[in-house]
């Protein structure tokens, strides 16, 4: 089974901050990554596909890359919105999917 | 537009068997596979399984083998995932998720059932 390591599980950040969080697979999984967001009480959002394509309708200061085993999502301006739990999602092992352990964004 | 609708909560004791429903709409249902996906209170998203709507072939994660199944009803749009054995670790919020073809990856998602086991 292909494992996910998100990094770091948790972080406080400033609004205006450079945020970037790092999944590391256990094998390489090419491009099959996907990031999702999720907030209190709400289903997760799609915001990254194929490591490194924006979702339509997610702001441009959302990006991924990568490819193999290391791929990172960053958010260049972090927004009060943005304060939420980031997952990465690998689907290489189609129809199996893992996803990372995720990543807490709080307010600092 | 595409919707995913669950059934609602539900409170079980240890050892009982649970069954949630997703009723899809708004697309054609046998066109699209649906995932199982589940978050323990606090935690994050584990995946269970998927289903083809349309032939009722199944996939399940080896950790869920033996003890989930999941089913549909195409003369009501409605996937199944029905846990048994349950113990106090399977207390969690239990999503359906349509699998996006061109994508590989979920895109619509139901709102989650909640399940309990408590005794």
């Amino acid at each position: 089974d292909i494992q996910m390591t998100q990094s770091p599980s948790a972080m406080s950040a400033s609004v205006g901050d450079r945020v970037t969080i790092t999944c590391r697979a256990s094998q390489g999984i090419s491009n099959y990554l996907a990031w999702f967001q999720q907030k209190p009480g709400k289903v997760p959002k799609r915001l990254i596909y194929a490591a490194s394509s924006l979702q339509s309708g997610v702001p441009s200061r959302f990006s991924g890359s990568g490819s193999g085993t290391e791929f990172t999502l960053t958010i260049s301006s972090l927004q009060p919105e943005d304060f939420a739990t980031y997952y990465c999602l690998q689907h290489n092992s189609y129809p199996a999917l893992t996803f990372g352990g995720g990543t807490k964004v709080e307010i600092k | 537009q595409v919707q995913l609708v669950q059934s609602g909560a539900e409170v079980k004791k240890p050892g009982a068997s649970v069954k949630v429903s997703c009723k899809a709409s708004g697309y054609t249902f046998t066109n699209y596979y649906m995932h199982w996906v589940r978050q323990a209170p606090g935690q994050g998203l584990e995946w269970m399984g998927i289903i083809n709507p349309s032939g009722g072939s199944t996939s399940y994660a080896q950790k869920f083998q033996g003890r989930v199944t999941m089913t549909r009803d195409t003369s009501t749009s409605t996937v199944y995932m029905e846990l048994s054995s349950l113990r106090s670790e399977d207390t969690a919020v239990y999503y359906c998720a349509r699998l996006d073809l061109l994508l590989a990856t979920p895109d619509y998602w139901g709102q989650g059932t909640l399940v309990t086991v408590s005794s």
